[in-house]
């Protein structure tokens, strides 16, 4: 198995509050994402990241803000959680963004803001 | 738009053949993954076509047609752990992967 830890496994939160999900890969791999995935919603690329400091956002970005300082850790904050942020929110790693280059997931943190 | 279909749940019997179908519409086109996600788990890897036809892998066999736009999926010999559901994500022109919003297969003894 890959080596993708999130941390926390479950989180509940009060609307208003800042949340900062973590993603730490031991596969030294360029490239880390943090999806969302809600029923009848395919996952939804929120931001990725191609290398330290290198961030991009994706199709659901607004209300999230992510950090890369380090190779092996992507940081995503909600800066003032609200109830449409329930999710589970999965990080994936991949070597390239290349054809074919399969991505590997962590096992996801289910987040609930109440 | 880009826009990527699969049928919502599909129930199939044990020891059987069960087809999942996928169409799909992208910028560009950069090949299509299959994930298998086990109910509470992370999606695992399946397959990834770029060309045309089919690639078997076991049991399991994915299929494209890029002039149509279409995939599928296709499980043989389904066992009680093939529960689960079937994610289809095309690559589009950027590489980012636009993933539907998946396939719960259901096998019943």
């Amino acid at each position: 198995d890959a080596g993708i830890t999130q941390s926390p496994r479950h989180k509940v939160t009060e609307t208003g509050t800042p949340v900062t999900l973590r993603c730490h890969q031991t596969e030294n791999h360029r490239y880390m994402y943090w999806y969302r995935q809600d029923p009848g919603h395919g996952l939804r690329l929120i931001h990725y990241s191609y290398g330290v400091k290198d961030t991009d956002k994706g199709e659901v970005s607004d209300g999230y803000s992510v950090s890369r300082s380090k190779t092996e850790d992507f940081l995503l904050t909600l800066e003032s959680a609200t109830s449409s942020q329930t999710s589970v929110y999965f990080c994936a790693i991949s070597e390239s963004d290349r054809e074919g280059t399969e991505a590997f997931f962590g096992q996801g943190t289910r987040l609930t803001v109440v | 738009g880009q826009n990527i279909d699969q049928p919502t749940e599909m129930t199939a019997t044990e020891g059987a053949i069960v087809q999942i179908n996928c169409t799909y519409q992208t910028s560009g086109f950069n090949g299509l993954f299959w994930y298998q996600q086990h109910a509470g788990e992370a999606p695992t890897f399946l397959s990834y076509n770029v060309l045309d036809g089919l690639e078997e892998k076991g049991r399991f066999s994915s299929f494209l047609s890029r002039s149509k736009g279409y995939s599928y999926l296709l499980l043989k010999e389904l066992q009680m752990k093939d529960s689960a559901s079937y994610l289809c994500a095309g690559v589009d022109s950027n590489y980012q992967l636009i993933w539907g919003a998946g396939t719960k297969l259901i096998i019943k003894p």
